[in-house]
């Protein structure tokens, strides 16, 4: 059973750029979440996909948009970056929305340096 | 809404002491509960759960019991080895619109010497 991957792992991004992070989920999960942890802190909810749509959403600028794909992989997108964007994102998967538990299993995370 | 509170770090501990790492929640519903570590440079493992009141989860000798008396989920391991140390976290999921939603700690980092 393959599990969470995420890319890149690490990548480094100036202040006003873009930036497009990639995870492919756990198979047989069609739940994607994105978490935002700053160094020190734990993590913080950006946003949920299930079956393409977002159904959820943190307390997280409108720069920060995500997308699910219909093989359940998905992107977090970061318009505009701000140095206070450096983290690392996590990608987490999970069985169903609903009815296939509340378990979330994490990738390892992509490391993002805004300079 | 809902939140997780646990005891700050760091917590250090010499081998084969006992750990005891607290954790206390508040929730509207009838969350599950989880303890996650993170490994230097690693994302985030699931380290055990607990679905409802009383149950106790374990994995790899730490257990937590999930108390709705006094909303409490506290870790604990009867004897750390070096190998323990890392980031624990604790989490709630709750259902929410469209499926559940996890929510964490800010993490306490714990320290085992030899």
């Amino acid at each position: 059973e393959t599990g969470v991957t995420q890319s890149p792992t690490h990548l480094i991004k100036t202040r006003g750029q873009q930036v497009t992070l990639r995870c492919s989920s756990q198979s047989g999960h069609n739940t994607v979440s994105w978490y935002q942890q700053a160094l020190g802190q734990g993590p913080q909810f950006i946003f949920q996909y299930y079956r393409e749509e977002e159904n959820g959403r943190g307390n997280f600028p409108p720069r920060f948009s995500g997308l699910q794909f219909p093989n359940y992989s998905s992107e977090l997108n970061v318009n505009a970056l701000e140095l206070d964007d450096s983290a690392l994102y996590l990608c987490a998967s999970s069985p169903s929305g609903v009815a296939g538990g509340n378990t979330i299993y994490f990738g390892e995370g992509s490391w993002l340096t805004v300079v | 809404g809902n939140s997780v509170t646990q005891m700050e770090g760091p917590v250090t501990l010499s081998e084969e002491a006992f750990l005891t790492i607290n954790c206390t929640y508040t929730a509207t519903g009838y969350p599950s509960l989880f303890w996650y570590v993170q490994y230097p440079g690693e994302g985030l493992q699931l380290l055990l759960k607990a679905t409802k009141a009383d149950d106790k989860g374990s994995n790899k000798g730490f257990e937590a019991t999930y108390r709705k008396e006094t909303t409490s989920f506290h870790l604990e391991k009867g004897s750390v080895q070096v190998s323990d140390s890392a980031v624990y976290f604790c989490a709630l999921s709750d259902l929410w619109s469209g499926g559940f939603k996890t929510i964490f700690g800010a993490g306490t980092r714990l320290f085992v010497k030899a």
